[in-house]
């Protein structure tokens, strides 16, 4: 148990609508990482957040919007979904200091129909 | 940008050792990962090496990393069934946050 959990497990939806991802990170850790991981584009980095603040920004599309709350928690937000959307998605945590390691959840899986 | 590749698939005996290979092209990586995924699980990480190191050794797991030839491997000792999954390569960057780039992991099948 990695110390960072997510929820839903599962999620499955329709194209067009909008689903809400959520992440909580170990304790003591500031900054959350969201991932996608699909069968044709493998896993790729989103976004990143520190203490509130976005910090970084990958392949994310305009259609997916991400915050990281006071508590630390953090949301993705995914809309206008579509077929190709259907993927798991990750996040992970650090303690943001610039200390090496990354630790994952156990995803949540969506699936678009 | 940055690119990792791995090869799709590793298959080895009960008892041997393993050795899956890595090649990046960020020469500005600071430290690069090795994560470990199971059937429908998350990712695990299982050790990571400095890019100033060429070598780390963790119980079963040895890294080895030639930064010239831009080159990781990851060597697990006295394979065992439990072993098998999908382990994916991932170097992080100089700035730019602290995102990782992954390979697209490696399948690691161990036979009795």
């Amino acid at each position: 148990d990695s110390g960072v959990t997510q929820t839903p497990k599962h999620l499955i939806t329709a194209t067009g609508q909008r689903v809400t991802l959520r992440c909580s990170p170990r304790s003591g850790d500031l900054s959350v990482y969201w991932y996608q991981q699909s069968l044709d584009q493998g896993l790729q980095f989103l976004i990143q957040y520190y203490n509130g603040e976005e910090r970084a920004k990958g392949n994310i599309l305009e259609r997916f919007s991400a915050q990281q709350f006071p508590d630390l928690h953090s949301e993705l937000n995914l809309s206008s979904l579509e077929l190709g959307d259907s993927a798991l998605y990750f996040c992970a945590s650090s303690d943001g200091t610039g200390s090496s390691e990354q630790y994952f959840g156990p995803g949540t899986r969506l699936t678009v129909t | 940008g940055e690119d990792v590749e791995q090869s799709l698939f590793l298959s080895v005996r009960e008892g041997d050792s393993s050795v899956i290979n890595c090649t990046y092209t960020d020469s500005s990586s600071t430290y690069l990962y090795w994560y470990k995924q199971e059937p429908g699980a998350g990712l695990q990480l299982l050790t990571y090496i400095f890019s100033n190191m060429d070598m780390k050794q963790d119980q079963r797991l040895t890294v080895l990393l030639n930064k010239k030839d831009k080159h990781l491997s990851l060597r697990i000792a006295d394979t065992q069934t439990g072993d098998s999954a999908i382990y994916f390569c991932a170097e992080r960057g100089w700035g730019g946050g602290n995102k990782l780039t992954f390979g697209t992991g490696t399948q690691l099948k161990v036979e009795l």
